[in-house]
């Protein structure tokens, strides 16, 4: 079974610098996908940036991006010029490409912006 | 655009009652998830529906019981709820995956409080 490690409950920055989120995922597939969600207190889920792991082009949009090191099995994502507005729960996921297309979340980290 | 819709969006029960959950998947979304979130921690898949057959079953207790219907809305039955019940219930939609890429669209949760 695929998991999905966090090991940063809780991360900080000040406003307009960059961040960055580490995520590590423990898999026997060679194709699959990954996810960064956002969730800020209303709780809704928002996908921020997703990586196709037959890419090696790491995957960006706008300040968000990611480093996806396949071999190493890591998955972090930079945020740069951090906003008020980015303060929220960030959860790494993962998805195979064929079959069960569930998505298997990590434990999550919360970040804080500091003005 | 047409999102995931969830009903209710709040609900308060007693311990040993019942309770439905309700999904409306977008338009032309087949295909249809269920997350358990509980307070804390991270979205766990609990199971998923594609053409009105079960696709793929997680951590559902065994007092819960779900199903899709023939317009593609989903709900989700618990039965003798106990206080561990107690979470946010994401439903998410999806057009089928197979082996391309589809997102899931996550609507904005019910929230289950068992008194």
């Amino acid at each position: 079974a695929q998991t999905v490690t966090q090991s940063q409950p809780e991360m900080s920055v000040q406003e307009a610098e960059t961040v960055t989120l580490s995520c590590t995922y423990d898999t026997s597939e060679s194709d699959y996908y990954l996810f960064w969600y956002k969730q800020p207190p209303s709780r809704q889920m928002i996908l921020v940036i997703r990586q196709e792991a037959y890419k090696q082009q790491n995957a960006t949009e706008n300040r968000f991006s990611v480093n996806f090191q396949k071999a190493a099995k890591s998955f972090s994502l930079k945020i740069s010029d951090s906003q008020l507005g980015d303060a929220a729960m960030y959860f790494c996921a993962y998805r195979s490409a064929e079959g069960a297309q569930k998505l298997v979340f990590g434990q999550g980290t919360r970040l804080t912006i500091n003005p | 655009a047409a999102g995931v819709i969830q009903s209710p969006r709040h609900l308060i029960k007693e311990k040993r009652e019942t309770a439905t959950l309700k999904c409306y998947p977008i338009p032309r979304h087949d295909t249809v998830y269920w997350y358990q979130q509980g307070p804390g921690q991270d979205p766990q898949f609990l199971i998923s529906f594609y053409e009105k057959m079960q696709s793929d079953k997680g951590s559902i207790p065994d007092r819960f019981s779900a199903q899709q219907f023939s317009d593609y809305h989903s709900e989700l039955n618990m039965s003798s709820l106990e206080l561990g019940d107690s979470a946010l219930y994401f439903c998410a939609s999806s057009l089928p995956g197979g082996s391309s890429y589809n997102e899931q669209f996550f609507g904005p949760g019910t929230r289950l409080t068992v008194l």
